[in-house]
């Protein structure tokens, strides 16, 4: 079956760091998506990963291993308004999209 | 660029009755778009997978006759729930990928139905 693994619940405090991570068991492999969602709100694009490595974009960067079957999402200078779930979502063989279920993130003063 | 909207924003109905979504790529061709549910606290679940031209592909457990999909133009989706109850209330998102090899789906905004 196809698996994606992120932790349900992360804290972290403003202004500082924090690394959520994600991986996958999926029938093929076409990249990695990272997205943010607020809560009643629809999913907003972070960042996407094909190739191993690390992306960074801003205060966001995302890094992939596909050996490892393995993400994280890396948040730095953490704002108020970045508590929200972090979904991990794969793109399989068939280019359908996978999606985890979720890392609420909160973000405390 | 790459703007997807739905509409409505929300919707409450009475159990029985029938909502359409529609789900709109405002500028760019969306040759598929994907229809999500999300209910509280869980994550996206794929509906269906609807490819302009064609029937949709719904997922297991998913009732193709319950959820109507039409896809009749590369800008246009309608979700059509039949005879609504109370269960399927629910947050439903389009979301539209473009034409082409990129993977990236762009998400509409959501339409939060309550059936009464």
């Amino acid at each position: 079956g196809q698996n994606i693994d992120q932790p349900t619940e992360m804290t972290a405090t403003e202004g500082a760091i924090v690394q959520i991570n994600c991986t996958y068991q999926t029938s093929g492999f076409n990249g990695l998506f990272w997205y943010q969602q607020h809560a009643g709100e629809a999913p907003t694009f972070l960042s996407y990963n094909v190739l191993d490595g690390l992306e960074e974009k801003g205060r966001f960067s995302s890094f992939l291993s596909r050996s490892k079957g393995y993400s994280y999402l890396l948040l730095k200078e953490l704002q108020m308004k970045d508590s929200a779930s972090c979904l991990c979502a794969v793109v399989d063989s068939n280019y359908q999209l996978i999606w985890g279920a979720g890392t609420k993130l909160i973000i405390k003063p | 660029g790459a703007v997807v909207s739905q509409h409505p924003s929300w919707v409450i109905c009475k159990s029985g009755t029938s909502v359409k979504i529609e789900c709109r790529s405002l500028d760019f061709q969306a040759t598929t778009m994907f229809w999500y549910r999300q209910f509280p606290k869980q994550s996206l679940m794929l509906m269906a997978t609807s490819n302009e031209g064609s029937k949709a592909t719904y997922e297991q457990g998913v009732e193709k006759d319950k959820f109507l999909i039409n896809h009749a133009s590369l800008t246009l989706s309608t979700l059509t729930v039949t005879s609504a109850h109370p269960e399927d209330s629910s947050f439903y998102i389009c979301s539209a990928r473009l034409a082409g090899d990129w993977n990236e789906q762009f998400f509409g905004p959501g339409t939060r139905l309550t059936v009464l």
